[in-house]
Order: C-alpha cells, then sequence, then structure tokens
C-alpha cells in the first residue's frame, strides 16, 4: 500500500539545522510532488514548500526561503527536507504529504529545539 | 495569500446529531478544496476532495458542499470516533493554505 514514513524525533540546540527524511513506498517515486508542512504544539499547519521529485525543482513559502532546503534521492524514494537557523519557534511536527490532493501523508517527526 | 475561515472554532454535540461546518476563502478557489480531521497525535486524514467526493474508506455520514468561496463539511449522525479537529485545506495555488480548525467534542 501506498505509504510515507519519516524519520525520527529530533532534539537539536538553537542555531543548529536539522534534515527530515520521509521515504516512499507502494507508488512510482517520481509522479507526485511532495509537500512538507510545520505543526507547532497546539497549532494548525503551515505549509511550508513543495518539491518535485522528477527534477527535483521547488517552491518554497515566502516565510521559509533562506532557511528551508528541500531535495530528493530518486534511488531510495526518499525526499528530505533540512531547516537551519533553528530557533525554539522552530519546535513543531514536521509532517510530508503526497500531491497536490494530499491525500497520503507521513506519521509526523516531532523536532524540539532547546538549549 | 488565500485565507481560509472556519467556523465555529469549537462545538459540542451529542451522538448521533447533524453537524456542520463552514469554510470561507478569501477568493474564489473553484472547488480546489478538501477536508481532514485530525486526532491528537495523529497526522491529518482526508475526508473529502473536490469539495465533495468522499475519499474511499469514509463513512457516507461525512458530505462536503460548495464551490467558489463557500463550502460545507456535515456530518449526519456524530459517531464517538469523530472527535478531534477538523481542518479545510485550499490547494486551488500556492502557498496551499488551511483553515484554523474546528474542535468537535462532546456533551
Amino acid at each position: 500500500q501506498v505509504q510515507l514514513v519519516q524519520s525520527g524525533a529530533e532534539v537539536k540546540k538553537p542555531g543548529a539545522s536539522v534534515k527530515v527524511s520521509c521515504k516512499a513506498s507502494g507508488y512510482r517515486f517520481i509522479t507526485y510532488y511532495m509537500y512538507w508542512w510545520r505543526q507547532a504544539p497546539g497549532q494548525g499547519l503551515e505549509w511550508m514548500g513543495v518539491i518535485n521529485p522528477s527534477g527535483g525543482s521547488t517552491t518554497y513559502a515566502q516565510k521559509w526561503k533562506g532557511r528551508v532546503t528541500m531535495t530528493r534521492d530518486t534511488s531510495t524514494s526518499t525526499v528530505y527536507m533540512e531547516l537551519s537557523s533553528l530557533t525554539s519557534e522552530d519546535t513543531a511536527v514536521y509532517y510530508c504529504a503526497r500531491g497536490s490532493d494530499q491525500d497520503v501523508w507521513g506519521q509526523g517527526t516531532t523536532v524540539t529545539v532547546s538549549s | 495569500d488565500i485565507q481560509m475561515t472556519q467556523s465555529p472554532s469549537s462545538l459540542s454535540a451529542s451522538v448521533g446529531d447533524r453537524i456542520s461546518i463552514t469554510c470561507r476563502a478569501s477568493q474564489g478557489i473553484r472547488n480546489d478544496l478538501a477536508w481532514f480531521h485530525q486526532k491528537p497525535g495523529e497526522a491529518p486524514k482526508r475526508l473529502i476532495y473536490g469539495a465533495s467526493t468522499l475519499e474511499s474508506g469514509v463513512p457516507s455520514r461525512f458530505s462536503g458542499s460548495g464551490s467558489g468561496t463557500d463550502f460545507t463539511l456535515t456530518i449526519s449522525s456524530l459517531q464517538p470516533e469523530d472527535s478531534g479537529i477538523y481542518y479545510c485545506l485550499q490547494r486551488y495555488t500556492y502557498p496551499y493554505t488551511f483553515g484554523q480548525g474546528t474542535n468537535v467534542e462532546f456533551k
């Protein structure tokens, strides 16, 4: 079945970077864009950006430009989201979601930023 | 950015009740709207896409309607497993945006 499996929880210090992975299975990886979302504690969902796994092109939300980088590895059907210059406000759950329809989601990766 | 405004922000209902949640877009989005349900500690789960198409496996008590700027999610007979937060999502244009959510609780 179609599945997105994300990497495990991370604890980072302020100023560090974090790289979250999202491994796809059960479908042809390059045929669906992959989207990234963020959900801060007790808050709603915020769009971070999107990557085209076929060519690697990306579109980032204005808020994240300069701090986020999305990449992919077609050999392992995995996309990555790296966020740099972390602050405590980046403490959140990060999700990947498949396609413009957002029909399948990863289980989420909790990133905690604390000194 | 397109703003999605949901109402109510929370509601309390009983098992078997019919409830409706509305979502208004700040500009027309055709029918590029989906509804999601999220329980604590879980990823959002898509219920409806294209404003009114039921996701496979989702009970028929869920239905969606609307087009343009005004949309509605209706649960015809609320069940205990329906508690949680409901979100609308516009996928008409980047940046995609969710509504702020409607928290459904039981009396």
